[in-house]
């Protein structure tokens, strides 16, 4: 099974800045890596998939970078609205695993 | 629009079943791989099951395996979660998802059903 482990586990922020977010496996995913955002009391939604493509309808201030182990979402100019929890997913082999969460307070 | 919508949860005993509808619609529905992911109280995600488009693979954490069965109806657009043999550490919201392709993020989600396993 494939762990994923992301930094940091909470991050507080003020609206504007800039926010980065770590994902790192425990074996080689190539590019598939994905990042949801989930707020209180909703179903996730799909911000990047494959580690870098913007999923339609998500704000351009959302990116994603990296490939085999290490991947990171950047927030830019962030916004009161970007309070949530980020999961990262991997879809490189079975079972699919996620990241613990990293939650975001602005 | 696409949507999914889940039914089926509730409270059972430890031992007991429940089955998990999720009804999908605004998609071709036999063109998807279709899983199941839970989040117990204040958790995070937990990948659960998940069957192909024709039903012909499916695959789930070995925590369910010999408990759970993923299937799906799709002349009635619908996927199913039977769920037997239920314990304590099931109790979660179980949310169905469709995934973009094959080996891909989910990039539909429903609202989520509550299970509760307690006696």
């Amino acid at each position: 099974e494939i762990v994923l482990t992301q930094s940091p586990d909470f991050q507080s922020m003020t609206p504007k800045e800039k926010v980065t977010i770590t994902c790192r496996a425990s074996q080689s995913i190539g590019s598939k890596l994905h990042w949801y955002q989930q707020k209180p009391h909703q179903s996730p939604k799909l911000l990047i998939k494959d580690a870098s493509q913007s999923f339609s309808g998500v704000p351009s201030r959302f990116s994603g970078s990296g490939s085999g182990t290490d991947f990171t979402l950047t927030i830019n100019g962030l916004e009161a609205e970007d309070a949530a929890t980020y999961f990262c997913q991997q879809s490189r082999s079975l079972p699919f695993t996620f990241g613990q969460g990293t939650k975001l307070e602005i | 629009q696409m949507y999914l919508v889940e039914s089926g949860g509730g409270v059972v005993q430890p031992g007991g079943s429940l089955r998990l509808s999720c009804a999908a619609a605004g998609f071709r529905f036999t063109n998807y791989g279709m899983h199941w992911v839970r989040q117990a109280p204040g958790k995070g995600l937990e990948w659960v099951a998940a069957i192909s488009d024709n039903a012909k693979s499916q695959a789930m954490i070995d925590a369910v395996k010999g408990r759970f069965t993923i299937s799906r109806d799709n002349v009635r657009n619908t996927l199913y979660l039977q769920m037997d043999s239920l314990k304590s550490e099931d109790s979660a919201v179980y949310y169905c998802a469709k995934e973009y392709g094959p080996f891909d993020a989910c990039d539909i989600w429903g609202q989520g059903t509550m299970v509760t396993v307690s006696s």
